[in-house]
């Protein structure tokens, strides 16, 4: 089975902090996912991978930045903390190639910005 | 533009009851289909996927969906409830020229005993 880990379940953060979000897949997955997800508003993408050292922006890349310098690792930072990036946030990764093989997700982390 | 709809915020169906929770897409080109399953303060999980040929596709925990075409739809469904069931659904979609899913805002499936 693939799996996904994020590095922390829950985290509380102060604003105008740098945040380290951590994901490790162990699946050798080509692709690597950031989402984040809001009550009502369903998983938005923050940013994608598609190989080390390749980044995408996402729908809401805005107050996020990404590192992927080993395939495995794939990590998110929040440059400068703000209450409205409190949320989950959701890491899942993908084989490449076909776009139809799905996308498995870790449990996610839950932050809070204070 | 691109959307995925489930036009229910909440299905409450009742234990051994047939479950239906539906999903409306609009996309350009063949679409990619998808239903995951998120239980309470887990991540998602991937049920099923419909990508070309029969219609009716099976997937996990005893769900199945269908595709139709002509009404753009992708409905999940269960012959019958369970309460483990509850949980929240997602349905996405993407194209094969395309990396990224575009999502559902979730149905939120309540099974009562």
């Amino acid at each position: 089975d693939v799996k996904v880990t994020q590095s922390s379940r829950y985290l509380v953060k102060r604003t105008g902090e740098k945040v380290f979000l951590e994901c490790v897949q162990d699946m050798d997955h080509e692709n690597m996912f950031w989402y984040r997800q809001d009550p009502g508003l369903g998983l938005r993408l923050i940013y994608f991978s598609y190989d080390v050292k390749m980044k995408e922006k996402g729908d809401i890349p805005e107050g996020y930045s990404v590192s992927r310098e080993k395939k495995e690792r794939f990590s998110l930072i929040l440059e400068s903390a703000s209450t409205n990036q409190t949320s989950m946030y959701l890491c899942a990764s993908s084989l490449g190639g076909d776009s139809n093989q799905p996308q498995h997700f870790g449990d996610g982390t839950r932050l809070s910005i204070l | 533009a691109q959307s995925v709809a489930q036009p229910e915020d909440q299905v409450n169906v009742a234990e051994g009851n047939p479950l239906t929770v539906k999903c409306t897409y609009s996309v350009s080109g063949n679409p990619y289909l998808f239903w995951y399953v998120q239980y309470p303060n887990r991540g998602l999980q991937f049920l099923l996927k419909y990508i070309t040929g029969d219609n009716l596709v099976k997937g996990s925990y005893g769900f199945e969906a269908e595709f139709n075409k002509s009404q753009t739809s992708f409905h999940l469904k269960k012959p019958s409830a369970l309460v483990s069931d509850s949980a929240l659904y997602f349905c996405a979609v993407r194209t094969n020229s395309n990396y990224q899913l575009i999502w559902g805002a979730g149905t939120k499936l309540i099974i009562k005993p």
